[in-house]
């Protein structure tokens, strides 16, 4: 089963809300990722995690705040955004950092 | 130069056509390489994994050619549900982390 879960599904948020994404995994992956996707765009990495702890930040703007509380999970908390941070934030797994990556269906965001 | 470049197409073809992609990269150093298609409002699939000795599922082959620094997608005897854009990733170059190409439109047609 390589079956990465997201929640929500579409969430609103104005400025000045303070909101978290989920994402879990259960196929035993070490490494789990978060991705922004622009339409019409690739997705560009935000952050890894590698044995629950952050490996890689790709400079993202401290209003995202990632936190892995274990093996499984994968959160990231959002305050303050910017109408542009609206995309599609996409969350991984893979059994290692060098190895195919599974996505889930990604949680579209929008800030008003 | 980006560091991974990918053709953007749009490319149209009728069912039953055989198409390839390339991509290429920049650092040689990158360790791991795929394929991925995704579809509109979708999360991106895997395809496939591509291996310096080419691997072939189906219908579908990809290589690698490590000293040129690019990788191949060849789909034979399209069909309309290979229509989606088709992603180059690559991975490692002495960290995790993972770069995708923009992507390339495939539309098969009737």
């Amino acid at each position: 089963d390589t079956e990465v879960t997201q929640t929500p599904k579409h969430l609103v948020m104005g400025m000045t809300n303070k909101k978290s994404l989920k994402c879990e995994q259960h196929m035993g992956h070490r490494a789990m990722y978060w991705y922004k996707q622009k339409a019409k765009k690739p997705p560009e990495l935000m952050f890894v995690y590698s044995y629950e702890k952050l490996s890689i930040n790709e400079s993202v703007p401290s209003r995202f705040s990632p936190e892995c509380p274990n093996s499984s999970l994968l959160n990231l908390h959002l305050h303050a955004l910017q109408p542009e941070d609206s995309a599609l934030y996409l969350c991984a797994s893979s059994q290692d950092p060098a190895v195919e990556q599974y996505f889930g269906p990604g949680t579209r965001l929008t800030v008003t | 130069r980006k560091e991974v470049e990918q053709d953007p197409g749009p490319f149209n073809v009728p069912e039953g056509a055989t198409v390839a992609f390339n991509c290429t990269y920049s650092n040689s150093a990158s360790q791991s390489f795929f394929w991925y298609r995704q579809d509109c409002r979708k999360e991106p699939k895997l395809l496939m994994s591509v291996y310096s000795s080419g691997n072939e599922d189906g219908r579908f082959t990809a290589q690698l050619n490590r000293a040129s620094q690019y990788i191949s997608l060849l789909i034979r005897d399209s069909k309309l549900s290979d229509s989606a854009t088709y992603l180059c990733v690559v991975n490692g170059g002495g960290g995790f982390k993972t770069i995708f190409g923009a992507g390339t439109r495939l539309f098969v047609k009737a």
